[in-house]
């Protein structure tokens, strides 16, 4: 079975510091990754995935992440953190053959000015 | 990029009726949409994956009879909360998947808030 944990429900983080959102999966067979940040009430807009070559995966508004096979994390990162990045923030898996999107719980960060 | 348009984003229903939401993906074919929960703690439930021109797949604990989906086009899919209660008040996602490739990523229309008087 497939399943994606995000162990923090929120970071906080200052403005123009480095941020880290951590995602960990559990897959059979290789994985594809998805990031997906969501504004206050609305839907949920793609801004990086992984699916096959190097491990550092660039993504929408200066995010990026990295795949670790060995610890199956997918650590969402940014250098620079801006008030704005503040939202909901959620980390999903499948797999080849396997239509569904398996999504983690999401990690709210919060950056402050 | 690609477009989905779920409407309405609000609606607000008596108890007992029936409501009913579209899911539109604006420039590509989708064979393959979602149906998605969202709860006041954030986390998305899946309810159901809808094909085009054959019945939705519900997961379980679903009511596939209280939650209608109908996938008629390759463009449209709908979701219909019959006799709707107060409980099922809550925050509706679509996704879409393009048809055709195994790998991209879905994509998501805006929600639809449903309050339940």
């Amino acid at each position: 079975a497939q399943s994606v944990a995000q162990p923090e429900d929120q970071v906080n983080v200052a403005e123009g510091n480095p941020l880290t959102v951590k995602c960990t999966y559990s897959v059979s067979g290789n994985p594809y990754l998805f990031w997906y940040v969501q504004y206050p009430n609305r839907g949920l807009q793609f801004l990086l995935k992984y699916i096959t070559g190097d491990n550092l995966v660039k993504g929408s508004y200066g995010f990026e992440a990295e795949f670790n096979k060995s610890q199956t994390s997918f650590h969402l990162k940014k250098p620079s953190a801006l008030v704005s990045d503040s939202a909901l923030y959620f980390c999903a898996v499948r797999t080849l053959g396997f239509q569904k999107l398996v999504f983690g719980t999401g990690t709210r960060l919060l950056v402050s000015p | 990029g690609a477009v989905v348009s779920q409407h309405p984003s609000r609606v607000i229903c008596k108890s007992g009726t029936s409501v009913k939401i579209e899911c539109r993906s604006l420039d590509f074919q989708a064979t393959t949409m979602f149906w998605y929960r969202q709860f006041p703690k954030k986390s998305l439930m899946l309810m159901a994956t809808s094909n085009e021109g054959s019945k939705a797949t519900y997961e379980q604990g679903v009511e596939k009879d209280k939650f209608l989906i109908n996938h008629a086009s390759l463009t449209l899919s709908t979701l219909t909360v019959t006799s709707a209660h107060p409980e099922d008040s809550s925050f509706y996602i679509c996704s879409a998947k393009p048809s055709g490739g195994n790998t991209g990523e879905l994509f998501f229309g805006e929600g639809s808030r449903l309050t339940v008087l």
